[in-house]
């Protein structure tokens, strides 16, 4: 069926640095994507959305790019800290599917002192 | 204001048992999600809830769950005999409907022995 995925299971990066995680769609018919982040022991947190007639969304420290041609999602956290440090998911809705979520397996963001 | 809360935080229980998982979302979300987050998995969509309409169980994975809406509110999902493999992190999100963002819960993290 059509699913939501992640390219890296794991993404370890300095602090300060830029991070950049990755997910691939397929479902072209999708409306919106939104990336979540999942700290230890929690529940996912809304992060950063855009809808699928968007190339580009920033936010603060966070930007997320859509490339429909791949069918590629691309969440960007500007001078990464140790507080974002979690699990990142990458979701799908698309309000003919009754606007449930289908989300990606998630990637695992270390941030190194 | 308060937040998507879930009760119990964590369930033990014996194969066999019935269990029930107790959500209350944000005041005034009219939509409720369960999802399924088995260990270092994506989360799997259950169930959703909207208004008064018929509820979306197209996600429940075997006839032992069942979950009810009381008042457009409270939610609870119910597991009858439950089995090992039921062994998840339970979560309810909410939100306004539509392609609204979902916040979620914390969770319920149920074991089954």
């Amino acid at each position: 069926g059509e699913s939501v995925g992640l390219h890296l299971p794991t993404l370890s990066v300095q602090e300060g640095d830029n991070s950049i995680i990755n997910c691939a769609y397929s479902n072209s018919a999708s409306d919106y994507f939104i990336w979540y982040k999942q700290e230890s022991g929690k529940g996912p947190q809304f992060i950063i959305d855009i809808r699928s007639n968007m190339d580009k969304r920033q936010g603060q420290r966070v930007t997320v790019l859509l490339n429909k041609t791949v069918k590629h999602l691309s969440l960007q956290i500007a001078a990464t800290q140790p507080g974002d440090s979690a699990v990142y998911f990458c979701a799908e809705n698309k309000e003919t599917s009754g606007s449930r979520l289908t989300f990606g397996e998630g990637t695992q963001l270390t941030v190194n002192p | 204001g308060a937040g998507v809360s879930q009760s119990p935080s964590n369930k033990v229980t014996e194969k066999g048992k019935d269990v029930e998982l107790r959500c209350d979302p944000i005041s005034g979300h009219t939509a409720l999600y369960w999802y399924r987050q088995s260990l270092g998995q994506g989360l799997e969509f259950l169930i959703y809830f909207q208004g008064n309409s018929a509820p979306d169980k197209s996600g429940l994975p075997s006839d032992r769950f069942s979950a009810e809406r009381t008042g457009g509110s409270v939610s609870t999902l119910t597991i009858q005999r439950t089995q090992q493999e039921d062994s998840a992190v339970y979560l309810c999100a909410s939100s306004l409907g539509g392609i609204d963002t979902q916040y979620f819960g914390p969770g319920t993290r149920l074991t089954v022995l």
